[in-house]
């Protein structure tokens, strides 16, 4: 079984602000690994993958993934309130099973 | 595109109640999920299906049982409910076929309350 702790839990930002989202992994069974976005009352959407080491960028969103440290993170650039909603990190360490983490709520404030 | 349709949205049950959970995908993907969500947590594996009539057991499995008839339904069963259980319920389905990183996609839920 794949243990996969995030943090902070919760966070609040002001608009414009950097974010960062951490996550880290038990152990380097996983092979790939996402961000999935959850907006309140809606179903979880992914957001971005990654499955060798070094940094994806996507407009505001760039990811970051070491595994020799098992460490993966999500940063936000410019964070807006419409970016306010749970994010989740997964890893892959089996071809069909993605395991979750527990989630970091991101509120930010005009 | 598609959609993954969950019945029904909310769900009430008594405690010991055998309590069932449907899902449908018109993705026509192969792979399709049950995993529980408890309130502002991550997500727990519950069940999974690769294909038609087959079942994979995931972390939170007991409990619980699972069908997959046809490719494009699967649904769960909460085999004696729990008093004051509360969680949601989120169904998923990917194309695996396409590769091992295909992303999920989720429904919007089923919200299990039990008295």
């Amino acid at each position: 079984q794949q243990n996969v702790q995030q943090s902070p839990e919760s966070l609040i930002v002001p608009e414009g602000a950097r974010t960062s989202l951490n996550c880290t992994f038990s152990d380097s069974a996983s092979q790939y690994f996402w961000w999935y976005r959850q907006h309140s009352g809606k179903a979880p959407k992914a957001l971005m993958s990654i499955f060798s080491n070094g940094e994806k960028e996507e407009g505001r969103f760039t990811i970051h993934l070491n595994k020799a440290s098992l460490h993966f993170s999500l940063h936000i650039r410019d964070s807006q309130p419409s970016d306010s909603a749970l994010y989740l990190c997964a890893g892959m360490p089996n071809y069909n099973v993605l395991y979750f983490g527990s989630g970091t709520k991101l509120t930010v404030e005009p | 595109g598609g959609i993954i349709t969950q019945t029904p949205k909310f769900l009430i049950g008594q405690e010991g109640q055998k309590l069932t959970l449907k899902c449908q995908q018109n993705f026509n993907h192969d792979t399709m999920y049950w995993y529980r969500q408890d309130s502002g947590k991550g997500l727990r594996l519950i069940y999974y299906s690769i294909t038609e009539n087959d079942l994979q057991k995931g972390d939170l499995s007991e409990g619980y049982d699972a069908s997959r008839e046809k490719k494009s339904s699967f649904s769960l069963t909460v085999t004696s409910a729990q008093k004051n259980e509360m969680a949601v319920f989120l169904c998923a389905s990917s194309n695996r076929d396409r590769g091992p990183n295909e992303r999920l996609f989720f429904g919007h839920g089923t919200k299990l309350s039990v008295l």
